[in-house]
């Protein structure tokens, strides 16, 4: 099956610094990665869709300055948490897509996740 | 926003027993997906239904969907310990340009 990986799977940081994560998919391109938070004992919110070459897409209440997406290649993406205060500390998850919804390729992959902590 | 909602929120049961898991949503889609999440970890793909068809099987799951009522349930049949997880269905209803849209969840607890 399709693999995808995150890194790191643990973060720790001050309040104030950037935290950059990358999300990758391992054996297969993926012609869109999604990028989801969850808080604890909650459901994953989207926070962003990326198509490689182009710019993300952010959802409603997402400050697109804030969480910084370079999709450098189909096999990554990269979520970058700047100036991180500990309201971001919180579960963030990726996930890649094969193909177009519709398509047999139309499965979301999702990376094991990284945990962010903002003391 | 959450557009599913997966009732019950939890469910404890013995192992062995079949455990069902209801779905609803709102809006229009593509395909629904359910989802497992094990404490802490990230999500496994357990099946995809898509909006043409009503029912899938895949091992001891089994998944239906009614698009006229806009629900889906998702089955596990003869449980064991290790189908203690968080399961979650999640729909792309939104033109497929976008991510999913994940319901609340259900925590299921095997009893050994």
């Amino acid at each position: 099956g399709a693999v995808v990986s995150q890194h790191p799977s643990w973060v720790i940081c001050k309040s104030g610094t950037s935290v950059k994560i990358e999300c990758r998919s391992l054996d297969f391109q993926a012609t869109t990665m999604f990028w989801y938070r969850q808080f604890p004992k909650q459901s994953l919110m989207l926070m962003a869709t990326s198509n490689e070459g182009s710019k993300a897409t952010y959802e409603q209440g997402v400050e697109k300055d804030k969480f910084l997406i370079n999709h450098a290649s189909l096999t990554l993406s990269t979520l970058t948490v700047t100036s991180a205060h500990p309201e971001d500390s919180s579960f963030y998850i990726c996930s890649a897509r094969l193909g177009d919804v519709g398509s047999r390729q139309e499965t979301q992959y999702f990376g094991p996740g990284t945990r962010l902590l903002v003391l | 926003s959450q557009q599913g909602e997966e009732d019950p929120q939890a469910l404890s049961i013995q192992e062995g027993e079949n455990a069902t898991m209801n779905c609803s949503y709102k809006t229009s889609i593509n395909n629904l997906q359910w989802y497992r999440q094990n404490s802490g970890r990230g999500l496994v793909h357990l099946i995809l239904i898509r909006s043409n068809e009503r029912e899938k099987h895949s091992g001891r799951l089994r998944v239906t969907l009614d698009t006229s009522k806009k629900s889906s349930s998702l089955l596990i049949t003869a449980s064991r310990a290790a189908d203690t997880a968080s399961y979650f269905c999640a729909t792309d209803g939104r033109g497929g340009a976008d991510g999913l849209t994940f319901g609340k969840g259900t925590h299921l607890i095997i009893q050994p």
